[in-house]
């Protein structure tokens, strides 16, 4: 399957610090990307929809002033924690959706927030 | 998009078929099967999907009943590395802004030695 990456694997930051996430995907273009977040034991919630080119569509109950995501290119979407506080340390993982409609994940990156 | 219902936690032992089941029984008529599973601290790795008809491919098979409502996955030869929590989400196929992958709560499955 595609592969897409992210960076950092994972962050460690202070409280009322800024955080960026990047997203690639290595061997594909993606159109769309999507951005989840999941607590420990729970699933993936759904975060955004990110669209290249153009604003991104946040989930209900998503603070899309604290959650800043830009999609520049087609293989490239970041996710920035703006002012990040200790109940933002998640586990975030980004999806990218290939032309043939399939959908691939990164590993994820692990932010603490102290 | 549909809801799905799977059981919490399996166990399955080693070198036996792992059958995880799910039920969607509001999918609508275009909307596909999709399966990922999710190892511990990894992000989400695709498995198989299917519409209508039985699908298979190297790593499973799934089995979708004639009237849609039902669904299993069967990995044939469980390993140990094949624990992890499994996803079944119904989605879809293709465009639209709605088009999206929503997880439930999945299934963990636990394979024993």
């Amino acid at each position: 399957g595609a592969v897409v990456s992210q960076h950092p694997s994972w962050v460690i930051c202070k409280s009322g610090t800024s955080v960026k996430i990047e997203c690639r995907s290595l061997d594909f273009q993606a159109t769309t990307m999507f951005w989840y977040r999941q607590f420990p034991k729970q699933s993936l919630m759904l975060m955004a929809t990110s669209n290249e080119g153009s604003k991104a569509t946040y989930e209900q109950g998503v603070e899309k002033d604290k959650f800043l995501i830009n999609h520049a290119s087609l293989t490239l979407s970041t996710l920035t924690v703006t002012s990040a506080h200790p109940e933002d340390s998640s586990f975030y993982i980004c999806s990218a959706r290939s032309g043939g409609n399939e959908q691939f994940f990164g590993p994820g990156t692990r932010l603490t927030v102290l | 998009d549909a809801k799905t219902t799977q059981p919490t936690s399996m166990d399955c032992a080693e070198g036996r078929a792992a059958n995880l089941p799910c039920n969607h029984s509001t999918i609508s008529g275009n909307e596909y099967v999709y399966w990922y599973r999710q190892i511990h601290s990894q992000g989400p790795q695709y498995i198989i999907h299917g519409l209508k008809n039985n699908e298979t491919n190297e790593m499973a098979s799934l089995i979708i009943t004639e009237d849609r409502k039902s669904s299993t996955l069967i990995l044939p030869h469980a390993t140990l590395r094949d624990t992890a929590v499994y996803y079944c989400i119904v989605r879809v196929g293709r465009g639209g802004a709605t088009n999206k992958l929503i997880f439930g709560t999945g299934t963990l499955l636990a394979v024993q030695p």
